[in-house]
């Protein structure tokens, strides 16, 4: 089964602070998707990576497939980026689930 | 429709009642996942369906737990004898045919509360 941890679990930033959020996980990959979700609301996904970096406005994504490890960064935060942001994988199919593993997610706080 | 559509949004029940929860997922999305998040935590992998039927159902905790697709669009995640412990906000996500890793649209879940 594969491990996915986020780090850090809590952030708390400044309006205008870049901000870089880290998963990692431990058996390889097909695919990982980074996913955001609201206080009570449902979840959105920002991202889905095999490779590389992608970019979505003020969103950056990156992937290193050899280091098990992704990162996503936030440039000029904003308060309405506040929400848990969460890394999921979907690990390479052997007969084992199909389905995503996500790690427990990090926190996001940014304020004014 | 637009979204993956989730009824009820909110249930609560008693302990040892039976539940069902709906999803409609994207019209064309072959794919369907169900996953259950538990407060302060990632979403867990329940069940998911390819078409009609279930290619994985490892998630599913215990026998209590059972999901349908009867035609291949709507899905019914059914509990029975409901524990306090399955208290929980149950999310589907569909996507499109599996075609390597597609990107997944979620619906906004339903929050289950067993008094």
């Amino acid at each position: 089964k594969n491990e996915v941890e986020q780090s850090p679990q809590n952030l708390t930033a400044q309006e205008g602070e870049f901000i870089t959020i880290n998963c990692s996980y431990s058996v390889g990959i097909s695919a990982l998707h980074w996913l955001q979700q609201h206080p009570g609301g449902g979840i959105v996904s920002l991202f889905m990576l095999s490779s590389g970096k992608k970019k979505h406005g003020r969103l950056i994504a990156t992937i290193n497939i050899q280091e098990k490890h992704s990162s996503l960064h936030i440039t000029a935060s904003h308060p309405r980026d506040s929400a848990v942001y969460i890394c999921a994988v979907r690990s390479v199919s052997g007969g084992g689930a199909d389905g995503l593993t996500f790690g427990k997610g990090t926190h996001l706080i940014i304020q004014p | 429709g637009a979204g993956v559509s989730q009824t009820p949004s909110n249930k609560v029940t008693e302990k040892g009642k039976y539940v069902e929860l709906r999803c409609d997922p994207i019209s064309g999305h072959t794919a369907l996942y169900w996953y259950r998040q538990s407060l302060g935590q990632g979403p867990e992998f329940l069940i998911y369906f390819q078409g009609t039927g279930a290619a994985d159902d490892s998630g599913l905790p215990n026998d209590r737990f059972f999901a349908v697709r009867p035609e291949g669009s709507v899905s019914t995640l059914k509990i029975q004898r409901t524990e306090r412990g399955d208290s929980a906000v149950y999310l589907c996500a569909s996507s499109r045919p599996k075609s390597g890793a597609n990107v997944l649209t979620f619906g906004a879940g339903s929050r289950l509360t067993v008094l």
